[in-house]
């Protein structure tokens, strides 16, 4: 059973608008929210997380909106540019140790 | 400041075979993941090591196994190697067993034919 659901799997944005992925999990122990770019060829590399004690992060142009309630969380990034193309992963934290389940990705295409 | 170093980058191996992988994790980081990485999948952990031991593990089967040195540096063991370990397998370091942020290498892309 896959603990975190990610959608979409592809993603087409043009320059300047706003990309969105969805995340969903059903572990009410999960207690930290990253989400990770990876490029073709590299490893991910985080780019930002949020608590459930927070209902919203930003961090330049990447937001990350967190519904404890639902159980959902998603990434918003803003001014989408060529640069930001990449595969997008959510992921989540089981309490207490650093053992993380990750959601099956996003490609992001951004048209210039 | 290095980041996380995993060796080899790229290899080949037979089905029955048997393979090693290893990891230098980030300066100042004392705790390695191993996730292996199908393609077109998330990552999927496979085990954690802290202070030498094993504290967690994914659900993989014993063919799997690891090591953690004193130096904090770690390896991957993957026994009677089957087509379906076919994947990039990633190297995570942090500090400390529940800091959160993980600091990944850039992996090593195994192929069984």
């Amino acid at each position: 059973q896959q603990q975190v659901k990610q959608s979409p799997q592809s993603l087409i944005v043009q320059k300047g608008g706003i990309s969105i992925i969805n995340c969903a999990y059903e572990n009410t122990a999960f207690d930290y929210f990253p989400w990770y770019q990876q490029f073709p060829g590299k490893g991910p590399a985080l780019l930002i997380a949020i608590r459930p004690d927070v209902s919203e992060k930003k961090e330049g142009r990447f937001t990350i909106s967190f519904n404890k309630s639902a159980k959902q969380f998603s990434l918003h990034i803003m001014d989408s540019q060529p640069g930001d193309s990449a595969t997008y992963f959510c992921a989540a934290r089981a309490s207490n140790f650093n053992k993380f389940y990750f959601g099956s990705g996003t490609k992001l295409n951004v048209k210039p | 400041d290095a980041g996380v170093t995993q060796s080899p980058t790229h290899l080949i191996k037979t089905r029955g075979q048997q393979v090693t992988l290893r990891c230098s994790p980030k300066s100042g980081h004392d705790t390695v993941s191993w996730y292996q990485q199908a393609l077109g999948q998330g990552p999927q952990f496979i085990f954690q090591y802290y202070e030498e031991e094993e504290r967690q593990r994914g659900n993989f089967p014993d063919r799997f196994s690891g090591h953690q040195f004193p130096n904090y540096s770690s390896e991957l063991n993957v026994n009677a190697l089957l087509l379906g370990d076919s994947a990039l397998y990633l190297c995570a370091s942090s500090a400390g067993l529940n800091t959160g942020e993980l600091f990944f290498g850039e992996g090593s892309r195994l192929t069984v034919l």
